[in-house]
């Protein structure tokens, strides 16, 4: 059972406009999220995160939104950059789950120039 | 600056052989993970641990065991390793339930054959 989903496994972007990425959730007790975004042949790095008593977080390009009720984030980067190219992995965690991160299946993002 | 170091980038095993993958991480971080990576999948978590000598399942544990007898090291231990085995290992560790705070290393792409 999948707990998080992107159901988008490729975006293709022009430099310069904006990238949504979305991602979906099933479990209610998920009440933080991030955003992990990965190079090939390197580890998963940290990007952005939000908690589930807010509705957006931003930092530089790079905004979150969180719809609670719809259970669903989206990942919105603006302007998009050749260097964004990447897969970008949803995360999830419930503070009764220790600090664990229940990952999507990801989203590969091309910006082309 | 802070490192999650997985000993091998490329293994190339045969079907049946006892697999050793480790991860050593020099922050000391109380929590360890092992996840997989695979097309379509995302990362899935197979065990993960809190402590020295602590272990827990995460959602794929079947097929596999893991150690961590130092606070720095965890390893995944393929007991007699098959071809659906096969998949990209990534380490990860993290501070208490620092969620944002996972550290990934930089993967093992482990071929069986």
């Amino acid at each position: 059972d999948q707990q998080v989903k992107q159901n988008s496994p490729s975006l293709s972007v022009q430099e310069g406009r904006i990238s949504i990425l979305n991602c979906d959730y099933t479990n209610s007790m998920f009440d933080y999220f991030l955003w992990y975004k990965k190079y090939p042949a390197e580890g998963p790095t940290f990007l952005i995160s939000i908690s589930s008593i807010k509705d957006k977080n931003e930092d530089g390009r790079f905004t979150v939104f969180l719809n609670k009720s719809a259970k669903h984030l989206s990942l919105h980067i603006v302007p998009s950059q050749p260097g964004d190219s990447a897969v970008y992995f949803c995360a999830a965690s419930a503070y009764n789950q220790g600090g664990k991160l229940i990952f999507g299946q990801g989203t590969e993002l091309s910006v082309k120039p | 600056d802070v490192k999650v170091t997985q000993s091998s980038r490329y293994l190339v095993k045969r079907t049946g052989e006892k697999v050793f993958l480790e991860c050593v991480q020099d922050m000391d971080h109380e929590n360890m993970f092992w996840y997989r990576q695979d097309p379509g999948l995302g990362l899935r978590l197979i065990y993960f641990s809190y402590d020295v000598k602590m272990k827990e399942k995460g959602d794929i544990p079947e097929g596999y065991s893991v150690s961590r007898e130092k606070k720095e090291r965890f390893s995944l231990i393929l007991e007699s390793a098959s071809t659906n085995q096969t998949s990209m290992y990534l380490c990860a560790s993290s501070k208490g339930t620092d969620f944002y705070g996972y550290t990934f290393g930089s993967g093992t792409r482990l071929t069986v054959v």
